[in-house]
């Protein structure tokens, strides 16, 4: 498998601008994870689906983040409209618990997103 | 609520040295311990785990022993080598609730030749 795959893996835009990001989780995995990860703020977990089902949205910092998944391979996460303070890498992850590996995440390389 | 703790960084060794970076947890029920690496530009991937009290994990020379008595898991490593520079993150995950991991803030480890 190629592994979780996230585009574009840079992204640089204006603030005020539409941002969608773009995540292709592993084939066969049932729970999709949206994270975010900062010098100040760490690792940050925005949004996770299972089965293509979002679970728990608590994460997501306000309403210009917005997050779908409309099949099984393959999410979305949108900043809309985008400020600086959006700036980070954003990584998405999968996992799978029929695997017998539950409670692994596999992550994605992540996108570098510069908004100015 | 479930939380790890981690050593802050950045640690900074010469090559060969041996590595330990503290990790203590708590949790509510018995999680499943993590330790995952993150090298520059990528994505974190799972360096080893434990899944229940005394279990050792190990790979690539780095190991950690899940000790539930003092709710640690420390990662150890006899000789590290420049290609070890990363970010460790600590990590549980409860296996009896929701899933869902928490991870620590990561540890930077720098390796000087």
């Amino acid at each position: 498998d190629a592994g979780v795959i996230q585009s574009p893996r840079h992204e640089v835009t204006e603030m005020g601008q539409e941002v969608t990001l773009r995540c292709k989780p592993i084939s066969g995995h049932d729970y999709l994870f949206w994270y975010r990860q900062t010098m100040m703020r760490g690792l940050e977990l925005l949004i996770y689906f299972n089965n293509n089902v979002p679970i728990d949205d608590s994460g997501m910092p306000e309403d210009r983040f917005s997050a779908k998944m409309p099949n099984a391979s393959f999410s979305t996460l949108k900043i809309q409209p985008s400020e600086p303070r959006d700036s980070a890498v954003y990584f998405c992850a999968s996992g799978g618990r029929w695997t017998g590996d539950a409670d692994t995440q596999y992550f994605g390389p992540g996108t570098r997103l510069t908004v100015l | 609520g479930d939380s790890v703790t981690q050593m802050e960084g950045p640690v900074t060794l010469s090559e060969e040295a041996f590595l330990t970076i503290n990790c203590t947890y708590t949790a509510t029920g018995y999680p499943s311990l993590f330790w995952y690496v993150q090298y520059p530009g990528e994505g974190l991937q799972l360096l080893l785990k434990a899944t229940k009290a005394d279990d050792k994990g190990s790979n690539k020379g780095f190991e950690a022993t899940y000790r539930k008595e003092t709710t640690s898991f420390h990662l150890e490593k006899g000789s590290v080598q420049v290609s070890d520079s990363a970010v460790y993150f600590c990590a549980l995950s409860d296996t009896g609730g929701s899933y869902i991991p928490t991870f620590g803030r990561g540890t930077s480890l720098i390796v000087h030749p």
